[in-house]
């Protein structure tokens, strides 16, 4: 099946920094990328819908402007929390799509960020 | 109220036992019923998936969904220790693209 990776698996910040997550398909073009956030025994909740070279659509509640999100290939899109504080701590995952099907949705291993 | 729920677990049972995992909902524009097994540092993986109400079944697993009941279940048979990971149901309406609505999933482990 089709690959999506994630980069780094784990990171530790202080608060404050900024983190920087990329999220590659490795076997196929993605013409839509997705992140979600999963904090502790909750459900893995869609953050924002990003398109190859157009702006990112965030779902309601998100911070467009906290959560930096570049999709400026077919194969990466980056996710930035600037000035990150110890709420934003939690697992990221996303998911990519080569547009043929709502099934054809492959996830990344995730993300654990910690900020300390 | 959550629109998705689902008991986080975790769940043992033995090797070979029958296994029910379930899920509810409120949301009665969903239409599509999926459920994605995610192994330990893996992404989740998409198992089944079934539209409107019925069954389904692919080998060991069945899929049931209940719109009536806004209940939906997946079973698996002769649970082996491969089976262990967490199990996530998740469900779209016809109209909402590629977003999807988790519950917290369930994490399954099989002893051998």
């Amino acid at each position: 099946g089709a690959v999506v990776s994630q980069h780094p698996s784990w990171v530790i910040c202080k608060s404050g920094t900024s983190v920087k997550i990329e999220c590659r398909s490795l076997d196929f073009q993605a013409t839509t990328m997705f992140w979600y956030r999963q904090f502790p025994k909750q459900s893995l909740m869609l953050m924002a819908t990003s398109n190859e070279g157009s702006k990112a659509t965030y779902e309601q509640g998100v911070e467009k402007d906290k959560f930096l999100i570049n999709h400026a290939s077919l194969t990466l899109s980056t996710l930035t929390v600037t000035s990150a504080h110890p709420e934003d701590s939690s697992f990221y995952i996303c998911s990519a799509t080569p547009g043929t099907a709502w099934r054809e949705q492959f996830f990344g291993p995730g993300t654990r960020l910690t900020v300390l | 109220q959550k629109e998705v729920e689902q008991d986080p677990g975790p769940l043992s049972v033995p090797e070979g036992a029958i296994v029910s995992l379930n899920c509810t909902y409120s949301n009665s524009a969903f239409q599509y019923f999926m459920w994605y097994r995610q192994y330990s540092r893996k992404g989740p993986e998409l198992l089944m998936y079934t539209y409107s109400s019925g069954n389904k079944e692919d080998g060991r697993f069945t899929a049931q969904v209940d719109k009536s009941s806004k209940y939906i279940s997946l079973f698996i048979r002769d649970s082996q220790p491969s089976d262990s990971a967490t199990y996530l149901c998740a469900m779209k309406n016809s109209n909402s693209g590629y977003a999807l609505n988790f519950g917290k999933g369930t994490s399954l482990l099989v002893t051998p």
